[in-house]
């Protein structure tokens, strides 16, 4: 059964702290996704990467870094976590190329900034 | 940005149909219908290709103007289980590769 892992369902951190949110995936795909999720705005993609050590911005990447080492990890960091990066945190893979079909989704994570 | 989805919620009675729109002020490779339950990852629909080709779904049926940019998505007979929150995506082109863009999605209740 393929599988998006995220590493942690609820967390909850001090303005300030940085704060490492970690995604797996177990398909050897080779695109990954972080998007935040809001309430009334739906799904906004943060930054992706289609590759090793590639990345690229989305549509709402201040205050984000992202981290692709290994294939199967993509890394989301919030460098200095502030109260309106307080969301739902999802996670996304799917293979390369136009039109290649279904993403797969992590199951989220909570993450509340006090 | 963002394609924007209409309504932004409906309830409705088991056995009735439901229709959700999207649309989007750029051309439209493709699109992606998703649906999520609540407290669960969105899950997969159906894509549909320019040029008509669709995959997806046996019990839910959608449509692609590429002209007017739209996407429509066809709740025929609604059951329960149909309820959660729908989002459509599109593809970007981006520098050597492409993005995956939601839209602002639906929220569906099906009540018994």
């Amino acid at each position: 059964d393929v599988k998006v892992t995220q590493s942690s369902r609820y967390l909850v951190k001090r303005t300030g702290e940085k704060v490492f949110l970690e995604c797996v995936q177990d398909m050897d795909h080779e695109n990954m996704f972080w998007y935040r999720q809001d309430p009334g705005l739906g799904l906004r993609l943060i930054y992706f990467s289609y590759d090793v050590k590639m990345k690229e911005k989305g549509d709402i990447p201040e205050g984000y870094s992202v981290s692709r080492e290994k294939k199967e990890r993509f890394s989301l960091i919030l460098e200095s976590a502030s109260t309106n990066q307080t969301s739902m945190y999802l996670c996304a893979s799917s293979l390369a190329g136009q039109g290649s079909g279904e993403l797969f989704f992590g199951e989220g994570s909570r993450l509340t900034v006090l | 940005q963002q394609p924007v989805q209409s309504p932004q919620a409906v309830i409705l009675r088991e056995g009735e149909d439901a229709v959700i729109n999207c649309s989007s002020s750029k051309a439209l490779y493709s699109v992606h219908w998703y649906r999520q339950k609540h407290g669960e990852a969105p899950v997969f629909l159906m894509i549909l290709l320019k040029g008509g080709e669709q995959k997806g779904h046996e019990k839910i049926s959608a449509s692609f103007n590429e002209k007017k940019q739209q996407s429509s998505l066809y709740l025929t007979a609604s059951q329960l289980s149909y309820s959660g929150t729908y989002f459509c995506g599109t593809e970007r082109r981006t520098s050597g590769t492409y993005k995956y863009i939601f839209g602002t999605g639906t929220r569906l209740k099906v009540l018994a």
